[in-house]
């Protein structure tokens, strides 16, 4: 299993542009989680996933967005990049909430100049 | 879910056991403590977890209090490369899939 894969892995935006960051599980996990991680901070999760076509928000959802058309895929989409979106994101998933560990994919560092 | 709280960094000699101390004193009782750590930059790496009972694998041991409001991490042997990050967190509940939150952590230094 290749696990959780994300690309791109390095991105440089410019202000107000628009990318989607792609994030794929093999594992036939039914939940799905972006985070974003600034520097020397925690992880805060964005939105997550409980099932193909189920997303809700989490802590920082503002200026993204998702979609889960299936249990493998999980794509964030970033409208109208802005410097506060300079981070590193992080995709993970699991099996379930409670006993279920989750899986995290490399990370794609992003910069918005 | 239950918020937690850790040290901020910790230093461990190489070859002593590594202890850290997680508080999440509102933990429910149908919420799970994990560990995570992050070493550089990479995706973060589960640990172990545990709900009641005290727990080891080949990685760590997890101690939990009987009250569940606090939980403490041990690498017996700690070695350079544990140098990480280390996350407590609590999770558990299908209600409450997308509310766990990955605090600052502990930064653990092993040092020679």
């Amino acid at each position: 299993n290749a696990g959780v894969t994300q690309t791109p892995k390095f991105r440089i935006l410019k202000i107000g542009q628009s990318m989607t960051l792609q994030c794929t599980q093999d594992m036939n996990h039914n939940y799905m989680y972006w985070y974003r991680q600034d520097p020397g901070m925690g992880l805060k999760l964005i939105y997550y996933s409980v099932g193909a076509g189920i997303t809700d928000k989490g802590e920082v959802p503002n200026g993204y967005n998702v979609s889960r058309s299936t249990t493998e895929d999980f794509p964030l989409r970033l409208e109208l990049a802005a410097p506060s979106q300079t981070s590193v994101y992080f995709c993970a998933s699991s099996r379930g909430t409670g006993e279920g560990e989750q899986y995290f994919g490399p990370g794609t560092r992003l910069t918005v100049t | 879910d239950a918020k937690t709280t850790q040290p901020p960094s910790m230093d461990c000699a190489e070859g002593r056991a590594a202890n850290l101390p997680c508080n999440h004193s509102t933990i429910s009782g149908n919420e799970y403590v994990y560990w995570y750590r992050q070493i550089h930059s990479q995706g973060p790496q589960y640990i172990i977890h545990g709900l009641k009972n005290n727990e080891t694998n080949e990685m760590a041991s997890l101690i939990i209090t009987e009250d569940r409001k606090s939980s403490t991490l041990i690498l017996p042997h700690a070695t350079l490369r544990d140098t990480a990050v280390y996350y407590c967190i609590v999770r558990g509940g299908n209600t409450n899939a997308g509310k766990s939150t990955f605090g600052d952590g502990t930064t653990l230094t092993v040092k020679p």
